[in-house]
């Protein structure tokens, strides 16, 4: 079946240390994204990347970096700049962004939380 | 002011209740509105979309967009306990990026 994965399910960081968020798409779409979503607001923008090797930021980058490699994978690093990376990180992908809506399908998150 | 309000909830419904979920917006450039279901602990599914103004009907679920108000409503019919989650409406413009209202929770009660 096709679809997105990301993986861990639950990630626990440690203050200063970098962790990793993967997400993998079968759905050969070109277009990848990365929202956060915090209790009582919507989901926030941090990276989208439109093809390989091109990414640009969305509305709340900072202290937030990510690689696109490969067509299929687009993992999120959450830096220790990130003084408040406690949330729900969800990976997203689209056939394409254009002009016209081409509908986003989303993975079944990874849970960020603090030691 | 947000450029995508919804009303938190929680909202509580007897199982066969008609549910209204709105959302209101800000931004006459919007084009294209989306509702979203998601349960908890897992990633949103889409459950409609529609362009510009008008009904969309989708077995048990309608979506209608005001654009003379910036108004967009999903009515759930014969509501199941299957219905309880939260209800993302989303919308964008030709040229920008997706934007998502915070969600309203609905619980159906048996």
């Amino acid at each position: 079946d096709g679809g997105i994965t990301q993986s861990p399910k639950y990630l626990f960081r440690k203050e200063g240390q970098n962790v990793t968020l993967s997400c993998e798409q079968n759905l050969n779409h070109d277009a990848m994204y990365w929202y956060r979503q915090d209790p009582g607001q919507g989901l926030r923008l941090i990276y989208y990347s439109q093809i390989v090797n091109d990414f640009q930021k969305g509305d709340i980058a900072e202290g937030y970096s990510v690689s696109r490699e490969k067509k299929e994978s687009f993992p999120l690093t959450v830096t220790s700049a990130q003084k408040n990376p406690t949330a729900f990180y969800l990976c997203a992908s689209s056939i394409s962004e254009d002009s016209s809506y081409q509908p986003q399908h989303f993975g079944d998150g990874t849970r960020l939380s603090i030691l | 002011q947000k450029e995508v309000e919804q009303d938190p909830g929680p909202l509580s419904v007897p199982e066969g209740a008609i549910v209204s979920l709105n959302c209101t917006y800000s931004n006459s450039a919007f084009q294209y509105f989306m509702w979203y279901r998601q349960y908890s602990r897992k990633g949103p599914e889409l459950l409609m979309y529609t362009y510009s103004s008008g009904n969309k009907e989708d077995g048990r679920f309608t979506a209608q967009v005001d654009k003379s108000s910036k108004y967009i409503s999903l009515f759930i019919r014969d509501s199941q306990p299957s219905d309880s989650a939260t209800y993302l409406c989303a919308t964008k413009t030709s040229y920008d990026k997706v934007i998502f209202g915070p969600g309203t929770s609905l619980s159906v009660i048996p």
